[in-house]
């Protein structure tokens, strides 16, 4: 998966207590994206990062937050997990804005 | 915005048939055309790209055309294989850092 390493890659966890997925590539690649899919919706953009530091959010974004404090990790946190956030969430990275894009594993997030 | 539509979410050919799936977009400035592979409990993988100043171009098997007039494209897969069953989506760049739209995908039913 083009170098990139998503943690956990499965989780379950409680309504209200907090989650960070953690996603870490080894390609040096400037632009990293979390994405959530569902049946039904598709793959849909949470948050984005366009180098160290800097993030900006994407259209479903309510509930999450982000943070790159090195250029190979990104990481999303859901500050108090809802049912509503039961989803896959992939990670991915781009060598260029507007280019192709590089997935990871993906994780399968259970909020009971 | 860019949206991306796939015309069947459900397609099932003959193992040895070739396959073609179907992606329309919304955006008559749209440069960039990129298709992906999901299997089961994996994330997208790249499959192959073309831009606008191509109207076809070929990959080991497949085979992507672009009809700019009618904004339409197109995934053909040659004597398709058991390995050839996922969900494929198209995409398209958003149009900065943000990263790409995806259609909803067109799961590919191989039969023996």
């Amino acid at each position: 998966d083009a170098g990139i390493t998503q943690s956990p890659r499965h989780k379950v966890t409680e309504t209200g207590t907090p989650v960070t997925l953690r996603c870490h590539q080894t390609e040096n690649h400037r632009y990293m994206y979390w994405y959530r899919q569902d049946p039904g919706h598709g793959l849909r953009l949470i948050h984005y990062s366009y180098g160290v530091k800097d993030t900006d959010k994407g259209e479903v974004s309510d509930g999450y937050s982000v943070s790159r404090s090195k250029t190979e990790d990104f990481l999303l946190t859901l500050e108090s997990a809802t049912s509503s956030q039961t989803s896959v969430y992939f990670c991915a990275i781009s060598g260029q804005g507007g280019e192709k894009l590089f997935f990871g594993s993906g994780t399968q997030l259970s909020v009971l | 915005g860019e949206s991306v539509g796939l015309h069947l979410p459900t397609l099932s050919v003959q193992e040895g048939d070739n396959s073609i799936i179907n992606c329309a977009y919304s955006n008559s400035a749209s440069d960039y055309f990129i298709w992906y592979k999901q299997e089961s409990g994996k994330g997208p993988q790249f499959i192959i790209d073309i831009r606008s100043n191509m109207d076809k171009r070929q990959g080991q098997r497949v085979t992507v055309l672009l009809n700019k007039t009618v904004k339409h494209l197109s995934l053909q897969i040659a004597a398709t294989q058991p390995g050839d069953s996922a969900v494929y989506f198209c995409a398209v760049p958003k149009g900065g850092a943000d990263g790409l739209t995806f259609g909803k995908g067109t799961h590919l039913i191989i039969q023996p």
